[in-house]
């Protein structure tokens, strides 16, 4: 079953935050983030495994709660680059990532 | 950096015609896998391929789908008798193993499929 990402679009102005959530009815062994350019494949940016693990990577970071089956991918000060589909892929303990529906952010000047 | 490579980049079939996809993975990965992402659309697993066989397949991947390791390096995807619907773009990907920092999947640039 997939994991039910939430905002599906969000836009935003250079410098402003956005965050987005991944959220599994099943229990989670990992969380992945992808980031998916428009015609482009999706582009790994960062795992998390154990509950109440906390990534950081450049201005972009995530957080993972194992017990409420939940992860949320923060953007701060985003940048143009930033703009792109994001990705949540939830591994559950089986052999593959299911991918939630993904969030299209557009970071306008 | 190591990259999963694909080809074509680009395919156009007539509907009932067989399409071979082809990938090869990065080299000392073990697990192998494809995606498809019909336009706008979410990625979807297709199946996943351990140790010479597939170890799980979604409803996507039926009996018009197979998957092969002809040899040590191509891991390929066949669709028999192309649909209209399978129009889409079909990723491979792979990754190492089950120690930490091997889970990750990397993925190919995709090969996009158009049937017409």
């Amino acid at each position: 079953q997939q994991p039910v990402q939430s905002p599906q679009a969000v836009i935003l102005r250079e410098g402003e935050d956005a965050v987005i959530n991944c959220s599994s009815s099943k229990a989670l062994y990992s969380v992945h983030w992808y980031r998916q350019k428009h015609g482009e494949a999706p582009v790994f940016l960062m795992i998390l495994l154990k509950g109440g693990e906390q990534k950081g990577h450049d201005k972009i970071s995530a957080s993972f709660n194992e017990k409420k089956q939940q992860s949320s991918l923060y953007l701060t000060a985003s940048q143009l680059s930033y703009s792109g589909t994001y990705f949540c892929g939830t591994d559950n303990a089986g052999n593959m990532l299911t991918f939630g529906g993904g969030t299209r952010l557009m970071v306008k000047p | 950096e190591p990259e999963v490579t694909q080809t074509p980049s680009h395919q156009v079939t007539q509907m009932g015609q067989e399409v071979i996809l082809r990938c090869v993975p990065i080299s000392n990965h073990l697990y192998f896998y494809w995606y498809r992402q019909i336009l706008g659309q979410k990625v979807e697993f297709l199946v996943s391929f351990y140790n010479n066989e597939i170890s799980e397949k979604s409803e996507i991947f039926d009996d018009q789908f197979s998957v092969e390791r002809p040899d040590g390096s191509n891991f390929t995807l066949k669709i028999r008798s192309t649909k209209l619907e399978d129009s889409a773009m079909y990723f491979c990907a792979s990754r190492g193993g089950s120690s930490s920092g091997a889970n990750v999947l990397t993925f190919g640039a995709g090969s996009r499929l158009t049937v017409l």
